[in-house]
């Protein structure tokens, strides 16, 4: 099925460690996004990618950085990871067609721990 | 400052009950998306309102786009235990090089019990 999907979708990190998160979308999307997703402070955008070859950060982007590998990926990667990065993680794909938008596609998600 | 008020936060109701969810803001917005998210998963689009008054109907769902376009509603009829989820409101800006960015509210968390 179309869609995005997301690797791995459980992780469990010790303060310290550096790992990437996995995205693809083979929906032929330009943009490409990742959120956080935490109780009480709902999802809130971490970085993303208008189009190939180009990425912005967002509300909360300190202790991450991304790439956007090609049309199809767009990898999040956390240098050190610390124990206020455990949250889950998702990311989403957009299209625009002019006026028109069309919505988010999101992925099922990567629940992080970092003990 | 929140710029998506979402009400309540939790509700919790019996099968076949009527419900109605808010989503309220002070800005005026060219469209407004609403989300369902089970558990586990990730969001998932249910509709975009775009014009001041505008109702949507999907299925036993009713969206209402308010007339100022600075708020909206969702009304279930004769709820089930299929419609337990966090349900997401949430409206684009626009951030350059053709790319929009969506901000959510926080949700209403809502659970139908058989």
């Amino acid at each position: 099925n179309a869609g995005v999907t997301q690797t791995p979708k459980f992780q469990v990190l010790k303060t310290g460690q550096s790992m990437t998160l996995q995205c693809a979308q083979d929906m032929n999307h330009n943009s490409m996004y990742w959120y956080r997703q935490d109780p009480g402070m709902g999802l809130r955008l971490i970085y993303y990618s208008a189009s190939e070859g180009t990425t912005d950060k967002g509300e909360v982007p300190n202790g991450y950085n991304v790439s956007r590998l090609n049309k199809r990926e767009f990898s999040l990667r956390l240098e050190s990871a610390a124990p206020s990065q455990t949250s889950v993680y998702f990311c989403a794909s957009s299209e625009a067609h002019g006026t028109a938008f069309l919505g988010y596609t999101f992925g099922s998600g990567t629940r992080l721990t970092v003990v | 400052t929140q710029l998506l008020e979402q009400s309540p936060q939790f509700l919790s109701i019996q099968e076949g009950e009527n419900l109605t969810v808010y989503c309220n803001s002070s800005s005026v917005f060219s469209s407004l998306q609403w989300y369902r998210q089970e558990p586990g998963e990730g969001p998932v689009l249910l509709v975009t309102v775009v014009t001041g008054g505008e109702v949507k109907k999907l299925k036993r769902l009713t969206f209402q786009f308010g007339d100022a376009r600075k708020d909206s509603s969702l009304h279930i009829t004769a709820a089930q235990p299929g419609d337990t989820g966090l349900y997401l409101c949430g409206v684009r800006a626009y951030s350059g090089a053709g790319s929009y960015q969506l901000t959510f509210g926080k949700g209403t968390k809502l659970s139908v019990i058989p």
